[in-house]
């Protein structure tokens, strides 16, 4: 099992820009969703999706769109990339005993 | 909401020794979930040990174990026998165990760096 993947690793956007980025697992796991992560901050919960066509929003749900078709995989769109959404995002999906498995994570750079 | 704090932004502990590392939280629910997650520089998450509220014993997965004080809401990670390879970020995080209404994320306290001195 490869588990969660993300791609891209690294990202630099201009603010105004579009994106991206992609999430799969291959664990068959209902539950999927996406954090950033700031300095000093922890991980903050973006958006979420309980199964395929469910989504919903987190704590920090402006400026990011989610969709869910298919159990495996739960994209992150960036509609209009500002300065305030660099970070790093990572994808989780969890597992029946509530764990979480987390991807490595995308570094993003918005100039 | 559920807050989750870690007072110690940064521990350091001499290889071979044990350290505990504090996590308070703040809930008004009585089924949720606790965690702590290893975040080494590669910055892979790792889920190093898990609670369930319901559960009174306290958790361990070899040299981790936490204490778990469910009245008192704290849930304390000791590292035993410390090694090199345990140096990281450790995240302490919450979980409901309601489903819903924004409820079904990890809340996260913000980290504590921990240093192996060799």
């Amino acid at each position: 099992n490869a588990g969660v993947t993300q791609t891209p690793k690294f990202q630099v956007l201009k603010t105004g820009q579009s994106m991206t980025l992609q999430c799969a697992q291959d664990m068959n796991h209902e539950y999927m969703s996406w954090y950033r992560q700031d300095p000093g901050m922890g991980l903050r919960l973006i958006h979420y999706s309980v199964g395929a066509g469910i989504t919903d929003q987190g704590e920090v749900p402006n400026g990011y769109n989610v969709s869910r078709s298919t159990t495996e995989d739960f994209p992150l769109r960036l509609l209009s990339a500002a300065p305030s959404q660099t970070s790093v995002y990572f994808c989780a999906s969890m597992g029946r005993a509530y764990e979480q498995y987390f991807g490595p994570g995308t570094r993003l750079t918005v100039t | 909401a559920q807050t989750v704090t870690q007072s110690q932004p940064e521990m350091s502990v001499q290889e071979a020794e044990t350290v505990t590392l504090s996590c308070t939280y703040d809930t008004s629910e009585s089924d949720y979930y606790l965690f702590w997650y290893k975040q080494p520089p590669s910055r892979q998450m790792i889920l190093v040990i898990r609670q369930e509220a319901y559960k009174q014993q306290n958790a361990t997965e070899n040299r981790f174990s936490v204490n778990f004080q469910k009245a008192a809401k704290s849930f304390s990670l000791k590292i035993s026998d410390s090694q090199l390879g345990d140096a990281a970020m450790y995240f302490c995080a919450y979980r409901s165990g309601y489903r819903g209404g924004g409820a079904d994320g990890l809340t996260f306290g913000k980290g504590t760096h921990l240093i192996i001195q060799p």
